[in-house]
C-alpha cells in the first residue's frame, strides 16, 4: 500500500495475556518506530529501528515489552502478561533514513486491556 | 519528561480567524517539527524548521524558531473547521535520533 498500515486496528485482551501489534512500513523507508499515546497525551518513544543496525530499545517501558523488525521491512511489537496500564493506542511510523526526516505515521492500533 | 511543551493545552476560535499555538523545549535541537493529530486521517507531518532558520511557511502555516528562548510557534491564518485537531511539536533532543513529543494543543475550530 501507499501509506504505513497497522493491524489490528482494536485488540481487546484480558490481563495476563500476550498480544502483539504488526506494522508494515512504506517501502523503501529504513527507519521504522514504536510509539505509545494514552488518551490526551503526547507520544512516548517504545523503539527506533534503523536499516540493518541494532534497535534503540530505550523507550521501552519494561521487559515485558519487545518489537523485532524483519527484512527489514515488518514489524511486530510484542507485549507479554499484559497488565490493565498498556491500554493505549500504539503507533508505528516509517521515515528515510533517521528521525530528521519527516515521519509517516500508520492509524495505530487501540490496545484495552481489561 | 516531555522534552516539548505546548500552550495552551487548548484553544477554541471562530472559524476565519488566526491560531496561535507555542511549543518549548529544554535542550539543543538539530531540528523541531510539528504535526496535526484527527480522528479522520491520523497523526500528519506539518512542517519542519531547522535549528539554523527562524522562519518557515507552508501554505496558511507559518511556523517561527527562537533558539535562544528554546521556543516555536506554529501559526494558522484564516483558520477552517476542517484545522479542528490536536498540534504536536516535537524534536530531536539535538541527538539526532529519536523525537521527542510535547502533550500537545487541541484546537477547536467553531463556525
Amino acid at each position: 500500500g501507499a501509506g504505513v498500515s497497522q493491524s489490528p486496528s482494536n485488540k481487546v485482551t484480558e490481563k495476563g495475556k500476550d498480544v502483539e501489534l504488526r506494522c508494515d512500513p512504506i517501502s523503501g523507508h529504513t527507519a521504522l518506530y514504536w510509539y505509545r499515546q494514552s488518551l490526551g497525551q503526547g507520544l512516548e518513544f517504545l523503539i527506533y529501528f534503523q536499516g540493518n543496525s541494532a534497535p534503540d530499545k530505550s523507550g521501552l517501558p519494561s521487559d515485558r515489552f519487545s518489537a523485532e523488525r524483519t527484512g527489514g521491512s515488518v514489524s511486530t511489537l510484542t507485549i507479554q502478561r499484559t497488565q490493565q496500564e498498556d491500554s493505549a493506542v500504539y503507533l508505528c511510523a516509517s521515515s528515510l533514513e533517521g528521525p530528521t526526516n519527516e515521519q509517516f505515521f500508520g492509524p495505530g492500533t487501540r490496545l484495552t486491556v481489561l | 519528561s516531555q522534552q516539548g511543551e505546548e500552550d495552551p493545552q487548548a484553544l477554541s476560535i471562530q472559524e476565519g480567524e488566526n491560531a496561535t499555538m507555542n511549543c518549548s523545549y529544554k535542550t539543543s535541537i538539530n531540528n523541531l517539527q510539528w504535526y496535526r493529530q484527527n480522528s479522520g486521517r491520523g497523526l500528519v507531518h506539518l512542517i519542519l524548521i531547522r535549528s539554523n532558520e527562524r522562519e518557515k511557511h507552508s501554505g496558511r502555516l507559518r511556523v517561527t524558531l527562537d533558539t535562544s528562548k528554546k521556543s516555536s510557534s506554529l501559526l494558522i491564518t484564516a483558520s477552517r473547521a476542517a484545522d479542528t485537531a490536536s498540534y504536536f511539536c516535537a524534536t530531536d533532543g539535538g541527538s539526532n535520533y529519536q523525537l521527542i513529543w510535547g502533550a500537545g494543543t487541541k484546537l477547536i475550530i467553531k463556525p
